[in-house]
């Protein structure tokens, strides 16, 4: 397994940008990097996916560092709406994912 | 449009008892995808189904099967049920669990407590 390193937990203030580490040293050349995120009793939630190019949508902002060994997913404006808990999945067999534990991030209004 | 369908959400089972949960996938999904959480060991990968069949399996005991019908929607079990099978059973479908710019949606899950 593609071994991933995340902070257990963050706080943001409301409305304030977020920067979300993950780090992947052993990701293979050919694997996506997938965010996805939980929010309080509900499955996980898509967020973005990239392999090598910095990634924007709706949603967030994925960065990823040029060695691929390390992304950073954010979040331009935290919202309430957006404490969950947050999960970089560097790796994946066909279609089945490795998550790990992610970090959990608290909205302060 | 509709998302993932799980039902039931949630259930109470004794020791011994078998269990069958449902997913009715996103229409023209044709990949379904189960996972189990605890707290103890996180997201972990039970199967996957395409097209009726069995793609991928995770790292489980024989007890937990499952099986896609030809409308996609698709059914987990778990036979002789152990207390460590207390979980959240989250499905999760894709147009075809391949291209990974389709993503995958989950659904809310099954909540099982076994007593």
């Amino acid at each position: 397994d593609a071994k991933t390193t995340q902070p257990n937990s963050m706080e943001s203030n409301e409305e304030e940008p977020v920067h979300l580490p993950c780090n992947h040293s052993t990701i293979s050349g050919t694997d996506y990097i997938h965010w996805y995120r939980q929010l309080p009793s509900q499955g996980p939630e898509y967020v973005i996916h990239g392999l090598t190019s910095n990634v924007n949508n709706r949603m967030a902002s994925l960065a990823i560092a040029e060695d691929r060994k390390s992304s950073t997913l954010i979040l331009h404006r935290a919202t309430l709406r957006d404490a969950a808990v947050y999960y970089c999945i560097p790796e994946q067999l066909g279609n089945q994912f490795y998550f790990g534990t992610g970090t959990s991030l608290t909205v302060i209004p | 449009k509709a998302g993932v369908t799980q039902t039931p959400r949630y259930l109470i089972k004794t020791r011994g008892q078998q269990v069958t949960l449902s997913c009715s996938p996103i229409s023209g999904h044709r990949s379904v995808s189960w996972y189990q959480q605890t707290p103890g060991q996180g997201l972990q990968f039970l199967f996957e189904y395409f097209s009726e069949t069995q793609r991928n399996k995770g790292n489980f005991p024989g007890r937990f099967s499952g099986r896609q019908f030809s409308n996609s929607r698709s059914e987990m079990n778990v036979s002789t049920l152990e207390l460590g099978d207390s979980a959240l059973y989250l499905c999760a479908s894709s147009l075809d669990g391949q291209n990974y710019n389709y993503g995958y949606t989950f659904g809310s899950g099954t909540r099982l407590t076994v007593v």
